[in-house]
């Protein structure tokens, strides 16, 4: 399996509050992902990184910042939690371009707003 | 607007037999498709892929069926098993990108 973890694996708050999902990986690959898991849309990206502060947006990037400061670590933040971000939140790594190396996902975070 | 589609929420399958999953995809840019399966309270992971110059890979159990006039690609899961119960996601992209566009997701529940 890939060296992807993700934490907190939980995560119930409110609105309103500040929200940080960490991901963190062993494998030294440049790319790293954000996505969110939500019935009837599959897994719709956020953000993404192709390298230590380089980042860009996905297609659902309103209301989600990321950083990443060093290579194994990249941090989703929810500044102001609203209850449409109730999802779950998957990271995923590469280490090319997705046509030519797998795309390793991490076991996702379960985020609850109320 | 997804780009592409899973037009099945759901299969039910009993074991044995074939599961034959759709999807469908807007995009001419595409020109690399892979399939992922993901069981409940875990990521997705790879299960096999296509690239647009070939109309068929394979492996064990599994054929994946491009075809690229009508934009639609199909995965075949010859005999299906209980352990195949999962949600399976279609995915495409362009050769040398590095984001993946997916589908909806069916949901395949083989029956003993």
């Amino acid at each position: 399996d890939a060296g992807i973890t993700q934490s907190p694996r939980h995560k119930v708050t409110e609105t309103g509050t500040p929200v940080t999902l960490r991901c963190h990986q062993t494998e030294n690959h440049r790319y790293m992902y954000w996505y969110r898991q939500d019935p009837g849309h599959g897994l719709r990206l956020i953000h993404y990184s192709y390298g230590v502060k380089d980042t860009d947006k996905g297609e659902v990037s309103d209301g989600y910042s990321v950083s990443r400061s060093k290579t194994e670590d990249f941090l989703l933040t929810l500044e102001s939690a609203t209850s449409s971000q109730t999802s779950v939140y998957f990271c995923a790594i590469s280490g090319q371009a997705v046509s030519t190396d797998t795309q390793y996902f991490g076991p996702g975070t379960r985020l609850t707003v109320l | 607007d997804q780009q592409v589609k899973q037009n099945s929420p759901s299969l039910s399958v009993q074991e044995g037999r074939i599961s034959i999953l759709n999807c469908d995809y807007t995009n001419s840019m595409f020109d690399y498709f892979l399939w992922y399966k993901k069981y409940p309270a875990e990521g997705p992971t790879f299960l096999i892929s296509i690239s647009s110059i070939k109309d068929k890979n394979e492996d064990g159990r599994f054929t994946v069926f491009l075809n690229k006039s009508a934009k639609h690609l199909s995965l075949h899961i010859v005999p299906s098993q209980p352990g195949d119960s999962a949600v399976y996601f279609c995915a495409a992209t362009h050769t040398n990108d590095y984001k993946l566009s997916f589908g909806a997701g069916t949901t395949v529940t083989v029956r003993a």
